[in-house]
């Protein structure tokens, strides 16, 4: 079975705080991703990694940066926690290809005070 | 840009009876896939089930099944014999590939709870 881990399933910061979000996989998959959920809104892509190195933005990356120096391990980082990014936060993985499907982590629910 | 619509926030089904979850999307792509995640309370997503644009066949999964109407960009979930461990938050999404990675665009998600 895929395993995604996510170091955290809750966090407490204050604002302005730096952040890091770790996920970890351990299936070999090329991609990883970074999402965060909202009531009314879904999920909505951060940012996503598609090899060692390699990052690409998603649709709301403001606020946001990630570092992927291992394949099985992908982090979100906050460079200044702010009460707008409470928020859960989900990791998934995936192999390359057109249809590979995500596998997902069980969430990180950060509280930004 | 693409879009996913789920205009059902909230849906209710007694236990043993047939629910049927809607989804609309909005895409000038040709080649896509269509996903059902099940997000139970507390855990982890699961992929319930997955549909390619290009086949023509509506994809089942024991219980489960779509209703894939390609064009009118409808794409909803069947769950017949609906069981307790149906109750989840249900995702429909839309993957395309952008030649680095498949990214997915998700709908706001209907909550499914199943009484006795």
């Amino acid at each position: 079975d895929v395993k995604v881990t996510q170091s955290s399933r809750y966090l407490v910061k204050r604002t302005g705080e730096k952040v890091f979000l770790e996920c970890v996989q351990d299936m070999d998959h090329e991609n990883m991703f970074w999402y965060r959920q909202d009531p009314g809104l879904g999920l909505r892509l951060i940012y996503f990694s598609y090899d060692v190195k390699m990052k690409e933005k998603g649709d709301i990356p403001e606020g946001y940066s990630v570092s992927r120096e291992k394949k099985e391990r992908f982090s979100l980082i906050l460079e200044s926690a702010s009460t707008n990014q409470t928020s859960m936060y989900l990791c998934a993985s995936s192999q390359a290809g057109a249809k590979n499907i995500q596998y997902f982590g069980a969430g990180t629910r950060l509280s930004v005070l | 840009a693409q879009t996913v619509t789920q205009s059902q926030p909230e849906m209710s089904v007694q236990e043993a009876e047939t629910v049927t979850l809607s989804c609309t999307y909005d895409t000038s792509e040709n080649n896509y896939y269509l996903f059902w995640y099940k997000q139970p309370p507390s855990r982890q997503m699961i992929l319930v089930i997955r549909q390619e644009a290009y086949k023509q066949q509506n994809a089942t999964e024991n219980r489960f099944s779509v209703n894939f109407q390609k064009a009118a960009k409808s794409f909803s979930l069947k769950i017949s014999d609906s069981q307790l461990g149906d109750t989840a938050m249900y995702f429909c999404a839309f993957m395309i590939y952008t030649g680095t990675a498949s990214k997915l665009t998700f709908g706001t998600g209907t909550r499914l709870q199943v009484t006795l």
